[in-house]
Protein backbone atom coordinates (compact mmCIF):
# COMPACT_ATOMS: atom_id res chain seq x y z
CA UNK A 1 0.00 0.00 0.00
CA UNK A 2 1.38 3.44 -1.41
CA UNK A 3 2.13 5.77 1.74
CA UNK A 4 0.34 8.22 -0.27
CA UNK A 5 -2.94 7.63 -1.76
CA UNK A 6 -4.71 9.86 -4.76
CA UNK A 7 -8.14 9.62 -6.36
CA UNK A 8 -9.16 9.31 -8.84
CA UNK A 9 -6.35 8.40 -10.93
CA UNK A 10 -7.79 10.28 -14.56
CA UNK A 11 -10.37 12.07 -14.55
CA UNK A 12 -11.92 13.98 -17.45
CA UNK A 13 -14.10 16.78 -17.00
CA UNK A 14 -15.91 19.89 -19.19
CA UNK A 15 -15.00 22.92 -18.97
CA UNK A 16 -16.30 24.88 -16.34
CA UNK A 17 -17.15 21.69 -14.19
CA UNK A 18 -16.37 21.90 -10.47
CA UNK A 19 -13.38 19.31 -9.97
CA UNK A 20 -11.88 17.47 -7.06
CA UNK A 21 -8.79 15.71 -6.54
CA UNK A 22 -8.22 13.73 -3.05
CA UNK A 23 -5.14 12.39 -1.14
CA UNK A 24 -5.01 10.64 1.91
CA UNK A 25 -1.58 9.68 3.37
CA UNK A 26 -0.77 7.37 6.07
CA UNK A 27 1.61 8.85 8.84
CA UNK A 28 1.94 12.06 10.69
CA UNK A 29 3.01 15.09 8.23
CA UNK A 30 4.79 18.52 8.69
CA UNK A 31 3.73 19.70 5.56
CA UNK A 32 1.29 18.73 2.28
CA UNK A 33 2.62 19.54 -1.17
CA UNK A 34 0.14 19.97 -4.28
CA UNK A 35 1.99 20.32 -7.56
CA UNK A 36 1.17 20.27 -11.27
CA UNK A 37 2.98 18.57 -13.95
CA UNK A 38 2.35 19.47 -17.52
CA UNK A 39 2.91 16.66 -20.20
CA UNK A 40 6.54 16.68 -20.93
CA UNK A 41 7.08 19.42 -18.40
CA UNK A 42 8.88 19.73 -15.01
CA UNK A 43 6.69 20.23 -11.73
CA UNK A 44 5.22 23.29 -10.30
CA UNK A 45 4.54 24.03 -6.54
CA UNK A 46 0.55 24.92 -6.44
CA UNK A 47 0.60 25.03 -2.60
CA UNK A 48 1.99 23.83 0.61
CA UNK A 49 -0.54 23.69 3.50
CA UNK A 50 -0.11 22.29 6.90
CA UNK A 51 -3.55 23.24 8.34
CA UNK A 52 -7.25 24.81 7.31
CA UNK A 53 -7.02 25.95 3.45
CA UNK A 54 -5.54 27.73 0.62
CA UNK A 55 -6.69 29.51 -2.17
CA UNK A 56 -4.97 30.78 -4.92
CA UNK A 57 -7.32 31.72 -8.31
CA UNK A 58 -9.97 29.03 -9.65
CA UNK A 59 -7.41 26.55 -6.84
CA UNK A 60 -8.37 25.56 -3.70
CA UNK A 61 -6.46 23.18 -1.18
CA UNK A 62 -7.62 22.19 1.74
CA UNK A 63 -6.58 19.79 4.55
CA UNK A 64 -7.68 17.76 7.60
CA UNK A 65 -4.98 16.80 9.88
CA UNK A 66 -6.91 14.54 12.14
CA UNK A 67 -8.56 12.64 8.87
CA UNK A 68 -5.00 12.49 7.39
CA UNK A 69 -6.97 13.57 3.98
CA UNK A 70 -6.24 16.75 1.14
CA UNK A 71 -8.65 17.86 -1.47
CA UNK A 72 -7.69 19.61 -4.87
CA UNK A 73 -10.60 21.98 -6.27
CA UNK A 74 -10.49 23.36 -9.06
CA UNK A 75 -13.84 26.02 -10.05
CA UNK A 76 -14.34 26.42 -13.34
CA UNK A 77 -11.69 24.40 -15.83
CA UNK A 78 -10.44 25.27 -18.21
CA UNK A 79 -8.85 22.82 -20.58
CA UNK A 80 -5.54 24.76 -19.50
CA UNK A 81 -5.56 23.40 -16.10
CA UNK A 82 -5.53 19.66 -18.18
CA UNK A 83 -2.39 18.16 -16.60
CA UNK A 84 -0.86 16.03 -14.08
CA UNK A 85 -2.01 16.76 -9.83
CA UNK A 86 0.36 15.55 -7.95
CA UNK A 87 -0.16 15.17 -3.72
CA UNK A 88 2.97 14.80 -1.73
CA UNK A 89 3.75 14.52 2.25
CA UNK A 90 6.63 15.67 4.00
CA UNK A 91 6.57 13.71 7.50
CA UNK A 92 6.49 15.28 10.92
CA UNK A 93 9.75 15.43 12.87
CA UNK A 94 11.47 13.07 11.14
CA UNK A 95 15.06 13.03 10.10
CA UNK A 96 14.67 12.69 6.62
CA UNK A 97 13.79 15.98 4.25
CA UNK A 98 12.50 13.83 1.10
CA UNK A 99 8.85 14.03 -0.19
CA UNK A 100 6.77 11.22 -0.27
CA UNK A 101 4.68 11.53 -3.70
CA UNK A 102 1.50 10.10 -4.68
CA UNK A 103 1.15 8.66 -8.13
CA UNK A 104 -0.46 11.56 -9.71
CA UNK A 105 -4.15 12.03 -11.13
CA UNK A 106 -4.33 12.67 -14.95
CA UNK A 107 -6.82 15.08 -15.33
CA UNK A 108 -8.49 16.45 -18.78
CA UNK A 109 -10.48 19.22 -19.40
CA UNK A 110 -12.57 19.14 -22.52
CA UNK A 111 -13.50 21.95 -24.37
CA UNK B 1 16.97 34.27 -12.23
CA UNK B 2 15.00 32.13 -13.76
CA UNK B 3 15.10 29.47 -12.07
CA UNK B 4 15.49 25.62 -11.59
CA UNK B 5 17.83 24.47 -14.82
CA UNK B 6 18.70 21.10 -15.84
CA UNK B 7 20.40 19.61 -18.57
CA UNK B 8 20.31 18.00 -21.13
CA UNK B 9 16.82 18.12 -21.60
CA UNK B 10 17.17 14.90 -22.95
CA UNK B 11 19.88 11.82 -23.53
CA UNK B 12 19.38 9.06 -25.37
CA UNK B 13 22.18 6.73 -25.23
CA UNK B 14 23.51 2.72 -24.69
CA UNK B 15 23.29 0.23 -21.82
CA UNK B 16 26.79 0.64 -20.46
CA UNK B 17 27.43 4.14 -21.16
CA UNK B 18 27.69 6.45 -18.63
CA UNK B 19 25.51 9.90 -18.34
CA UNK B 20 26.21 12.84 -15.90
CA UNK B 21 23.08 15.48 -15.74
CA UNK B 22 23.88 18.98 -14.34
CA UNK B 23 21.01 21.17 -12.43
CA UNK B 24 21.53 24.56 -11.22
CA UNK B 25 19.03 25.65 -8.28
CA UNK B 26 17.74 29.45 -7.72
CA UNK B 27 21.05 31.02 -6.64
CA UNK B 28 21.09 31.26 -2.53
CA UNK B 29 18.77 27.47 -2.11
CA UNK B 30 21.05 25.82 -0.31
CA UNK B 31 19.04 22.78 -0.62
CA UNK B 32 18.82 20.40 -3.74
CA UNK B 33 16.96 17.49 -4.53
CA UNK B 34 17.27 14.72 -7.23
CA UNK B 35 14.42 12.64 -8.05
CA UNK B 36 13.23 9.84 -10.19
CA UNK B 37 10.14 9.88 -12.11
CA UNK B 38 8.92 6.88 -14.32
CA UNK B 39 6.07 7.10 -16.61
CA UNK B 40 2.76 6.65 -14.67
CA UNK B 41 4.47 7.09 -11.24
CA UNK B 42 5.21 9.90 -9.30
CA UNK B 43 8.35 11.17 -8.25
CA UNK B 44 10.69 9.24 -5.95
CA UNK B 45 13.39 10.46 -4.03
CA UNK B 46 16.80 9.83 -4.51
CA UNK B 47 19.16 12.11 -3.29
CA UNK B 48 19.62 15.45 -1.00
CA UNK B 49 22.27 18.07 -0.05
CA UNK B 50 22.47 20.69 2.05
CA UNK B 51 24.63 23.32 0.61
CA UNK B 52 27.76 20.69 -0.78
CA UNK B 53 27.32 18.16 2.11
CA UNK B 54 25.22 14.93 0.70
CA UNK B 55 22.58 14.23 3.75
CA UNK B 56 20.69 11.59 2.64
CA UNK B 57 20.66 8.92 -0.01
CA UNK B 58 18.21 6.53 -0.94
CA UNK B 59 18.21 2.78 -0.81
CA UNK B 60 17.21 3.04 -5.04
CA UNK B 61 20.71 4.55 -5.59
CA UNK B 62 22.48 1.57 -6.30
CA UNK B 63 26.33 2.00 -6.40
CA UNK B 64 26.39 3.09 -10.14
CA UNK B 65 25.06 6.27 -9.12
CA UNK B 66 26.67 8.96 -7.67
CA UNK B 67 25.89 12.58 -7.33
CA UNK B 68 27.76 15.66 -5.86
CA UNK B 69 27.30 19.21 -4.84
CA UNK B 70 30.81 20.27 -4.81
CA UNK B 71 30.67 24.31 -4.16
CA UNK B 72 27.15 23.87 -2.36
CA UNK B 73 25.54 25.31 -6.12
CA UNK B 74 25.70 23.04 -8.88
CA UNK B 75 24.80 19.72 -8.92
CA UNK B 76 26.02 16.40 -10.85
CA UNK B 77 24.00 13.06 -10.93
CA UNK B 78 26.01 10.91 -12.52
CA UNK B 79 25.45 7.29 -14.02
CA UNK B 80 27.57 4.95 -14.77
CA UNK B 81 27.25 1.56 -16.84
CA UNK B 82 23.43 2.32 -17.41
CA UNK B 83 20.96 -0.14 -17.44
CA UNK B 84 17.76 -0.22 -19.64
CA UNK B 85 15.92 0.21 -16.36
CA UNK B 86 17.51 3.87 -15.94
CA UNK B 87 15.47 5.05 -18.25
CA UNK B 88 13.40 7.83 -16.93
CA UNK B 89 12.74 11.54 -16.03
CA UNK B 90 15.34 12.85 -13.49
CA UNK B 91 14.07 15.44 -11.88
CA UNK B 92 16.11 18.29 -9.64
CA UNK B 93 14.36 20.59 -7.17
CA UNK B 94 15.91 23.20 -4.52
CA UNK B 95 14.79 25.15 -1.89
CA UNK B 96 15.92 27.37 0.86
CA UNK B 97 16.45 27.45 4.40
CA UNK B 98 16.60 24.96 7.52
CA UNK B 99 12.94 24.73 7.45
CA UNK B 100 11.62 21.14 6.61
CA UNK B 101 8.71 22.52 5.49
CA UNK B 102 10.44 25.25 2.37
CA UNK B 103 8.88 25.73 -1.03
CA UNK B 104 10.14 23.35 -3.16
CA UNK B 105 11.32 24.90 -6.93
CA UNK B 106 11.11 22.00 -9.63
CA UNK B 107 13.46 21.79 -12.97
CA UNK B 108 12.16 20.95 -16.27
CA UNK B 109 13.80 17.66 -15.53
CA UNK B 110 16.39 15.45 -17.80
CA UNK B 111 14.62 12.75 -19.61
CA UNK B 112 17.25 9.59 -20.08
CA UNK B 113 16.47 7.10 -22.78
CA UNK B 114 19.16 4.09 -22.33
CA UNK B 115 18.27 1.47 -25.89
Amino acid sequence: KNEVEQSPQNLTAQEGEFITINCSYSVGISALHWLQQHPGGGIVSLFMLSSGKKKHGRLIATINIQEKHSSLHITASHPRDSAVYICAVRYYGGATNKLIFGTGTLLAVQP
Amino acid sequence: DTGVSQNPRHKITKRGQNVTFRCDPISEHNRLYWYRQTLGQGPEFLTYFQNEAQLEKSRLLSDRFSAERPKGSFSTLEIQRTEQGDSAMYLCASTLGLSYTGELFFGEGSRLTVL
